[in-house]
């Protein structure tokens, strides 16, 4: 059973360039969250996304979209980048159908490595 | 804004020794999840924890979740060098996790 899957793992951008990140959920899982992990920081909400809506938001600029697709699967837009921006950003699914007794808890991406030079 | 303050910021012990990682906030979370993370890996879960005052053991480590459901922390008893890596905290808030900053934990042998 795959986990999640996100594309690509490391990625150089130019300042001021635009990026898309790719994850693809855990079989079964219908939801997708995005999050910023700086060096030495602990991750960080961006947004999360059920039935192709995003369905809530962090404290990050509307530089920062996505959108879900119908096989669930996710995409992360970064337009203007800047140096900021540089972290692992790692996408995480989860259930909204399932017992949320049985089924706490999100599976991680191994992340995309996005450096800004 | 929801805070987990996380302590301590790194851990540095010898094999076979105990040690305990503390996670607090001001907030009220539905459930603390405790997850460890590998360099260059994405955070793997550990347990999760939903009711106030809830202990649950994991072979060599024991989680608890504050009776308020404000804090938790993480035990590790005999530590051993397969333990090295990141743990982070993170509490449920809505559709959100809210994590904290981590404790690096290096076993020596």
């Amino acid at each position: 059973d795959a986990g999640v899957t996100q594309s690509p793992t490391h990625l150089i951008k130019t300042r001021g360039q635009q990026v898309t990140l790719r994850c693809s959920p855990k079989s079964g899982h219908d939801t997708v969250s995005w999050y910023q992990q700086a060096l030495g920081q602990g991750p960080q909400f961006i947004f999360q996304y059920y039935e192709e809506e995003e369905r809530q938001r962090g404290n990050f600029p509307d530089r920062f979209s996505g959108h879900q697709f119908p096989n669930y699967s996710s995409e992360l837009n970064v337009n203007a980048l800047l140096l900021g921006d540089s972290a692992l950003y790692l996408c995480a699914s989860s259930s909204n159908r399932l017992d949320r007794l049985t089924n706490y808890g999100y599976t991680f991406g191994s992340g995309t490595r996005l450096t800004v030079v | 804004t929801q805070l987990l303050e996380q302590s301590p910021q790194f851990l540095s012990i010898q094999e076979g020794e105990n040690l305990t990682v503390y996670c607090n906030s001001s907030s009220v979370f539905s459930s603390l999840q405790w997850y460890r993370q590998e360099p260059g890996e994405g955070p793997v879960l550990l347990v999760t924890v939903v009711t106030g005052g809830e202990v649950k053991k994991l072979k060599r480590l024991t989680f608890q979740f504050g009776d308020a459901r404000k804090d938790s922390s993480l035990h590790i008893t005999a530590a051993q060098p397969g333990d090295t890596g990141l743990y982070l905290c993170a509490g449920e808030y809505g559709n959100k996790l809210v994590f904290g900053a981590g404790t690096i934990l290096r076993v020596k042998s």
